[in-house]
């Protein structure tokens, strides 16, 4: 089973930083990796998938970059409603598994 | 516009049982891969079961292995999970997902809760 590691738990960042997420894997998923987002009380909403392709209507803002083990995703800019949970997840191998999550909190 | 509406959570004992099921519209159900996620209280997401477009290929995490059943009715549209001996460690939200090209979610459902406890 691939093991997903996510840092930082917590990241605090002012509105209009920058923020850089990372996702490890225990061993190479090539760029099967995708990023979620997740607000209190709603379910997830896909980020990037592919490790670097936005899904539709996902502001430029965010980014995502890496391959085989290591997973950075960027929010260039941060709006009010970026702060959330975010989620890594490998689809190279069953079961796809996601990360613990990072928490974006307004610093 | 793609929507999943799940239904069926609730309120179990340790051992029992439970039939989860997904509605699915706004995209062709029959063509997709689906699955279930789940998301205990203040924890993370981890897949529980997927299957492929017909009833050959399922896959399940080792921990409901045995115990849950996914299906799908793709004349009705419909995803279920067959949930049996269901343990405290199950009490999560079910989300119904959509599996777009290569395992990733595509489109979430809102989630059912299911509480396991006496």
């Amino acid at each position: 089973e691939i093991v997903m590691t996510q840092s930082p738990a917590t990241l605090s960042v002012s509105p209009g930083e920058r923020a850089t997420l990372s996702c490890r894997a225990s061993q190479s998923v090539s760029s099967n990796l995708a990023w979620y987002q997740q607000k209190p009380g709603q379910a997830p909403r896909l980020l990037i998938y592919g490790a670097s392709t936005r899904a539709t209507g996902i502001p430029a803002r965010f980014s995502g970059s890496g391959s085989g083990a290591e997973f950075t995703l960027t929010i260039s800019s941060l709006q009010s409603e970026d702060f959330a949970v975010y989620y890594c997840q490998q689809y190279d191998n069953w079961p796809w598994g996601f990360g613990q999550g990072t928490k974006l909190e307004i610093k | 516009e793609v929507q999943l509406v799940e239904s069926g959570g609730g309120l179990v004992q340790p051992g029992g049982s439970l039939r989860l099921s997904c509605a699915a519209s706004g995209f062709t159900f029959s063509t997709n891969w689906m699955g279930w996620v789940r998301q205990a209280p203040g924890k993370g997401l981890e897949w529980v079961a997927s299957m492929m477009q017909d009833e050959n290929d399922k896959y399940y995490v080792d921990s409901v292995k045995g115990r849950f059943t996914i299906s799908r009715d793709n004349a009705k549209n419909s995803l279920y999970l067959q949930m049996n001996s269901l343990r405290a460690g199950d009490t999560a939200v079910y989300y119904c997902a959509r599996v777009a090209a290569g395992g990733r979610v595509g489109d979430w459902g809102q989630g059912t809760l299911v509480t396991v406890s006496s």
